[in-house]
């Protein structure tokens, strides 16, 4: 998990109460992800981020909302949690400097249930 | 809409033979990767083909790419307890932003 941290990496909440998810990187680099894991669903994305301030809606980001202030460092907020939001989350990074293809790198993930 | 399945979604076999798992897409593609996530822990990048490439080798990995049958396989050799994971097929699409696209996934079991 070169230089990726999530936090926190559990997570159990109500239905209807706000959720932030952190990650953070030490790798400097420029595309930072959000993706979701859910059996039989593989991995999604949710959102994705291409610098600071720049960030874009994955192929689900109904009910989810990023911010990317700083370059290490890209938020995951779920607004009002439901239980359909019950997943495992996780973080990846890619690097831009040397061009394409960009491979990306994952973070441990965090495990949210929402009761 | 999943642009890449793997198939089979699971298989188990003898520590030592030969593991081969298959991923079909649907649109073209600029490079295909295939992605292994043990238990309880986020994805590792195995290896990358470009689509102008037909085979490609790193260690006891050999991954072939077929653009006019839109699929891949990756094929490990000589298999041991430790590959025991869950490998993912993903796709970087051409009119992607630098985004993956990812299957389902394969689970993978080696039986000592």
């Amino acid at each position: 998990d070169a230089g990726i941290t999530q936090s926190p990496r559990h997570k159990v909440t109500e239905t209807g109460t706000p959720v932030t998810l952190r990650c953070h990187q030490t790798e400097n680099h420029r595309y930072m992800y959000w993706y979701r894991q859910d059996p039989g669903h593989g991995l999604r994305l949710i959102h994705y981020s291409y610098g600071v301030k720049d960030t874009d809606k994955g192929e689900v980001s109904d009910g989810y909302s990023v911010s990317r202030s700083k370059t290490e460092d890209f938020l995951l907020t779920l607004e009002s949690a439901t239980s359909s939001q019950t997943s495992v989350y996780f973080c990846a990074i890619s690097d831009s400097t040397s061009g394409p293809p960009y491979e990306q790198y994952f973070g441990p993930g965090t495990r949210l249930t929402v009761t | 809409s999943q642009q890449g399945e793997e198939d089979p979604q699971a298989l188990s076999i003898q520590e030592g033979e030969n593991a081969t798992m298959n991923c079909s897409y649907k649109t073209s593609i600029n490079n295909l990767q295939w992605y292994r996530q043990n238990s309880g822990r986020g994805l590792v990048h195995l290896i990358l083909i470009r689509s102008n490439e037909r085979e490609k080798h790193s260690g006891r990995l050999r991954v072939t790419l077929d653009t006019s049958k839109k699929s891949s396989s990756l094929l490990i050799t000589a298999s041991r307890a430790a590959d025991t994971a869950s490998y993912f097929c993903a796709t970087d699409v051409m009119e992607g932003a630098q985004k993956l696209v990812f299957g389902q996934g394969t689970r993978l079991t080696i039986n000592p």
